[in-house]
């Protein structure tokens, strides 16, 4: 059975840093990973999906790195910004005939960035 | 362009009554998806429809939870009766095939 850890659960760092998000899966054999931010009292955003051949994905100061073998992704985030104070997910979409589009979340790292 | 669209936003009422929470995907989508969202369990797939169908509700908590997509442009989530530990909040998300998934903001439900 597929799980999907988040760790750490909660981060804070001073603005201007350069930051790591890291999440892990137990099943390697995955259609997909993705990464998506959730604010306060909102929905949840999608920022990059990086399919199983692929080792990373960028946007913007964002880069989404994935390691099927380990079975591990990091997030990095160059640069922090208050802005980017959230919830970050990580959801991987199992490699299941017919039923790919079912996602395994994990719990989410919170991340604060102070002024 | 609008997103998907959830109501109501918050939802407050008493164990035992009937609880609808509806969802309006973003046109053009052909899955739709719905998502239960508690501190201690994270965020659960409930049932996701492709084509109006309903593909995988492995994850519908048990009988007093259905759902229906009558028409490509609506959705809803019934909870009847109610119970105090159906308080969560409540996500639909939609999608044009295997794309990223994009998310309403959800009904915050509070069961008495």
């Amino acid at each position: 059975k597929q799980e999907v850890t988040q760790i750490p659960a909660a981060l804070s760092v001073p603005e201007g840093e350069n930051l790591v998000l890291n999440c892990s899966f137990t099943d390697s054999a995955i259609y997909n990973l993705q990464w998506f931010r959730q604010d306060p009292g909102k929905g949840l955003t999608s920022l990059l999906l990086i399919q199983s051949s692929q080792r990373e994905q960028t946007s913007g100061r964002l880069n989404a790195s994935l390691d099927k073998s380990s079975g591990r992704s990091t997030l990095y985030i160059a640069a922090s910004q208050p802005g980017d104070s959230a919830t970050y997910l990580c959801a991987v979409a199992p490699f299941t005939s017919g039923n790919n589009r079912k996602l395994i979340w994990g719990l989410g790292t919170s991340l604060a960035v102070n002024p | 362009d609008a997103g998907v669209i959830q109501s109501p936003r918050h939802e407050v009422t008493e164990m035992g009554q009937e609880v609808t929470l509806r969802c309006k995907p973003i046109s053009g989508h052909n899955s739709l998806f719905w998502y239960r969202q508690t501190m201690m369990r994270g965020l659960e797939l409930l049932i996701y429809f492709n084509n109006n169908v309903p593909i995988d509700d492995s994850g519908m908590p048990e009988d007093r939870f259905s759902a229906k997509m009558p028409n490509a442009s609506f959705s809803t989530l019934k909870i009847q009766p109610s119970e105090p530990r159906d308080s969560a909040v409540y996500f639909c998300a939609s999608s044009l095939s295997v794309q990223p998934q994009h998310f309403g903001d959800g009904t915050r439900l509070s069961i008495l």
